[in-house]
């Protein structure tokens, strides 16, 4: 299973309100997670079976989707946000991610 | 608090292997899987394969089979990652990550600091 995220890089403002998506090359029902990793640090899990937010997220993190077509939304991006995305599915053992998305400050 | 505390960097020649420690604490290590991923430098994330600390059951990604191997020691509460036959293009940060409890299947809610291994002659 392929996944293709978009955009894969991506400017905003604090304050802004940001999604990025995910496609699967096929359909995996709820089986996503997304993951926030910051340079030189290690995958913080953000959302798991594409919605449930992971205990001590905040909530202006938020998933939707399901089948192939997923989004992240941050509501108000706050300074700390500024990071590389990642989706993951969980529908089968291989367990492949996303090639990620950079979120840059503009 | 649920820690993973990985072992030091390593420089290895190609053909070598490489074996890195993942010593778990603050939670009961047998009661949650543990994972494997690596991260090529400036690259994504690419799972590697999993071990049932309790069991000792473990899989692999397919690209690894026959170079990699997942094991345990319960007494010390640490996951262990070796892989041969290393290549330049094994040069990446590994990560040991914990899989969720109460979630689907892979799903990963901790994670090591990273060890970089770098393969070159």
């Amino acid at each position: 299973i392929q996944l293709t995220q978009s955009p894969s890089s991506l400017s905003a403002s604090v304050g802004d309100r940001v999604t990025i998506t995910c496609r699967a090359s096929q359909g995996i029902s709820s089986y996503l997670a997304w993951y926030q990793q910051k340079p030189g640090k290690a995958p913080k899990l953000l959302i798991y079976a594409a919605s449930t937010l992971q205990s001590g997220v905040p909530s202006r993190f938020s998933g939707s989707g399901s089948g192939t077509d997923f989004t992240l939304t941050i509501s108000s991006l706050q300074p700390e946000d500024f990071a590389t995305y990642y989706c993951q599915q969980l529908n089968d053992y291989r367990y492949t991610f996303g090639q990620g998305t950079k979120l840059e400050i503009k | 608090q649920v820690q993973l505390v990985q072992s030091g960097a390593e420089v290895k020649k190609p053909g070598a292997s490489v074996q890195v420690s993942c010593k778990a604490s603050g939670y009961t290590f047998t009661g949650h899987y543990m994972h494997w991923v690596r991260q090529a430098p400036g690259q994504g994330l690419e799972w590697m394969g999993w071990i049932n600390p309790n069991s000792g059951d473990k899989n692999y990604a397919q690209k690894f089979q026959g170079r990699v191997t997942v094991t345990r020691d319960t007494s010390i509460n640490t996951a262990y990652m070796e892989l041969t036959r290393l290549r330049s293009d094994d040069t990446a940060v590994y990560y040991c990550a914990r899989e969720k409890v109460g979630a689907t299947t892979g799903v990963f809610d901790y994670w090591g600091q990273g060890i970089l291994v770098t393969v070159s002659s």
